[in-house]
């Protein structure tokens, strides 16, 4: 079993503000880390793939940093919306093999 | 539109009860899984398939199996179910290491 951690295990912030949550995941055997937001009562969704060292994505307020060489992923939310509450999933996928590794997810709350 | 469906959305079943969960692509997907999703443990992979017929165990496989005859279709099976396989279950699909698209949830009370 692969170890994939994210942190912190939940946070509330407020309308507004800026946040970030991080993923840690093994830094060997690297082929891609996605994020997946899960928001209550629907199914998770696919955020962003990446899957280069140094890569940046972005969905508008929403953007992610990946380093291989350390083993870890931001996820920067800027001027957070109540509609941004959610469980955001990160998960750790090798070069060999066909299984993707989940971390346990961070639950954010956006308070109006 | 891709899709992942779940057909039994809420189910009670007594305990030793045989149950199916049954879980339909419609994107051509290679691979098909099951995880099973608790408070603060995340998701859980019971089984994962590649192929028709071909399954591989994930980290909780016991008390469970998986059928997987025709490429779209992929159930989960607890054979004599359990107050401890309560539970959300959550199936999913991608092709080879792509984006994983999940269906809505099973969620499975076991009195």
């Amino acid at each position: 079993i692969l170890n994939v951690e994210q942190s912190p295990q939940s946070l509330h912030v407020q309308e507004g503000d800026s946040t970030n949550f991080t993923c840690s995941f093994p830094s060997s055997n690297f082929y891609a880390l996605h994020w997946y937001r899960w928001e209550t009562a629907k199914s998770p969704e696919a955020l962003f793939v990446m899957t280069l060292n140094g890569d940046e994505k972005k969905k508008g307020r929403i953007s992610a940093t990946l380093n291989t060489k350390e083993g870890y992923s931001y996820l920067y939310i800027k001027g957070s919306q109540p509609e941004d509450s959610a469980t955001y999933l990160c998960a750790f996928v090798p070069n060999t093999g066909n299984q993707f590794y989940f971390g346990t997810g961070t639950s954010l709350t956006v308070i109006p | 539109d891709v899709k992942v469906t779940q057909s039994s959305r809420y189910l009670v079943k007594r305990t030793g009860e045989k149950v199916f969960l049954e879980c339909v692509q419609d994107m051509d997907h290679e691979n098909m899984f099951w995880y099973r999703q608790d408070p603060g443990l995340g998701l859980r992979l019971i089984y994962f398939s590649y192929d028709v017929k071909m399954k591989e165990k994930g980290d909780i496989p016991e008390g469970y199996s998986v059928s997987r005859e025709k490429k779209e279709r992929f159930s989960l099976i607890l054979e004599s179910a359990s107050t401890n396989q309560t539970s959300m279950y959550l199936c999913a699909s991608s092709e080879r290491r792509n984006t994983i698209y999940f269906g809505e949830g099973s969620w499975l009370t076991v009195v």
